[in-house]
């Protein structure tokens, strides 16, 4: 079946620009998470839907990050006022959210490049 | 809160060569650990997990590892390895104070060589 799948693959944009990256998660999975990959820092958590409930937001850096899911499937995570140190690799995972150990799928990721 | 070490960045060996990559963790209350796989230009995949019971367990392309609760390690083993190997792992683990997000280790390249 269909994989987590994310768009755009790349993304690169200037700084201070505002960027989208959408994750349409696997279908039938209700928790749907939102990573970074980047050199100095690894693998980082950003935020963390299940559901109808309230996100957690506890990962996201500053305020200029923010996401959404909408219908309880696709999320986007938007960046205001991109600068630099925003370049990474975004994640986004999807889980059936039924227990702490289920597995988390990953999408292939969006690489931001911010010039 | 839970953290994860992975202590080597990198590990060069050589194709049917045994290969150990090492993961410890902190958390205060019970884990599930898993390691994931990053093929090059690729996306991460579970290799395998470790949730309760026994405290080996395998996956599918001959990887194992082994849940040590008395020296908070789960290293991966592989008895040996292919060139097809060669990657990036990551240990993680989530526990439930940490809201079911993933904690993952820095990385671990494994390049093999022939």
């Amino acid at each position: 079946g269909a994989g987590v799948s994310q768009s755009p693959s790349n993304k690169v944009t200037e700084k201070g620009k505002d960027v989208e990256l959408r994750c349409d998660p696997i279908s039938g999975h209700t928790a749907l998470y939102w990573y970074r990959q980047s050199l100095g820092q690894g693998l980082e958590f950003l935020i963390y839907f299940q559901g109808n409930s309230a996100p957690d937001k506890s990962g996201l850096p500053s305020d200029r990050f923010s996401a959404e899911r909408t219908g309880g499937s696709v999320s986007t995570l938007t960046i205001q006022r991109t600068q630099q140190e925003d370049s990474a690799v975004y994640l986004c995972a999807s889980s059936f959210g039924l227990a702490y150990s289920d597995t988390q799928y990953f999408g292939p990721g969006t690489r931001l490049t911010v010039l | 809160a839970q953290s994860v070490t992975q202590l080597d960045s990198q590990v060069p060996v050589f194709e049917e060569a045994p290969v150990e990559l090492r993961c410890n963790y902190s958390s205060s209350v019970s884990v599930y650990l898993f390691w994931y796989v990053q093929y090059p230009n690729q996306g991460l995949q579970l290799l395998l997990k470790y949730l309760s019971g026994s405290t080996l367990v395998e996956s599918i392309n001959g990887f194992e590892a082994e849940f040590n609760k008395s020296q908070t390690s789960f290293h991966l083993r592989k008895p040996s390895v292919h060139i097809s190997d060669t990657a990036e792992y990551f240990c993680a683990v989530s526990d439930r104070s940490s809201a079911r997000q993933l904690t993952f280790g820095s990385g671990t390249q494994l390049t093999v060589l022939p």
